[in-house]
């Protein structure tokens, strides 16, 4: 069965310091990923998917993602935090397999802080 | 500004009230979906439309009822909801079901059950 470990629940930096969150996956087949952002108050943006072209992706707002294989992570990066990148960040992975599975894994999510 | 529109935003029900919550896509998307999300926690599915037909339900309680009167719009109608069903509840769309096709979402209604 599918699963999403994001690593950190927490994470606070500095604005102007790289960001990295980190997220791992189980799958049995080849999975498509994505990462969601949720601000206050506000619905679920996707940020960027992986669906087995460019192992590097690249997505709105400066932030990319790498899936690696080998390590069965997606991990969300972005260069240099703003302000306005304080959010919920989701990692969630869905795949194709024999039955009709559909739905999309969630992981626990990731609270992002920016300090001045 | 989002492409999924979901009203009200905020909604405050007795227990014995009837309300419905209403989603609107124009993206022509064929895929609509229903969550509930608490706070600090991930969205948790409810409902899942393909081609305006019921294609799954997550064992949700009959108090909620969704409905897709036609390709753009979503109801959930809702009928003596408990307190515990206080919650966002996000809308989404996506052009197919196959699951490798991002979701998008509107801003919620912000469901409280008095």
């Amino acid at each position: 069965a599918q699963s999403v470990t994001q690593l950190d629940s927490h994470v606070s930096v500095s604005e102007g310091t790289p960001v990295l969150l980190r997220c791992n996956y189980s799958s049995s087949y080849s999975p498509s990923l994505f990462w969601y952002v949720q601000h206050p108050n506000k619905g679920l943006q996707l940020l960027l998917k992986y669906t087995s072209a460019a192992t590097l992706v690249k997505g709105i707002n400066g932030f990319e993602a790498e899936f690696k294989k080998s390590e069965t992570s997606f991990h969300l990066t972005k260069p240099s935090a703003h302000m306005s990148d304080a959010a919920e960040y989701f990692c969630v992975v869905s795949e194709r397999n024999a039955g009709n599975n559909r739905k999309l894994i969630w992981g626990l999510g990731t609270s992002l802080a920016v300090n001045p | 500004d989002t492409e999924v529109t979901q009203t009200p935003k905020h909604l405050v029900m007795g227990m014995t009230n009837k309300k419905s919550l209403k989603c609107e896509q124009h993206m022509g998307h064929r895929a609509m979906y229903w969550y509930k999300q608490k706070a600090k926690k991930p969205p948790e599915l409810m409902f899942v439309y393909s081609y305006e037909k019921l294609s799954i339900n997550e064992s949700v309680p009959s108090r909620f009822s969704p409905e897709c009167p036609n390709s753009s719009l979503l109801n959930l109608h809702l009928h003596a909801l408990q307190p515990e069903d206080s919650a966002l509840y996000l809308c989404a769309s996506s052009q197919g079901e196959t699951g490798n096709q991002p979701q998008h979402f509107g801003d919620g209604t912000r469901l409280s059950i008095l």
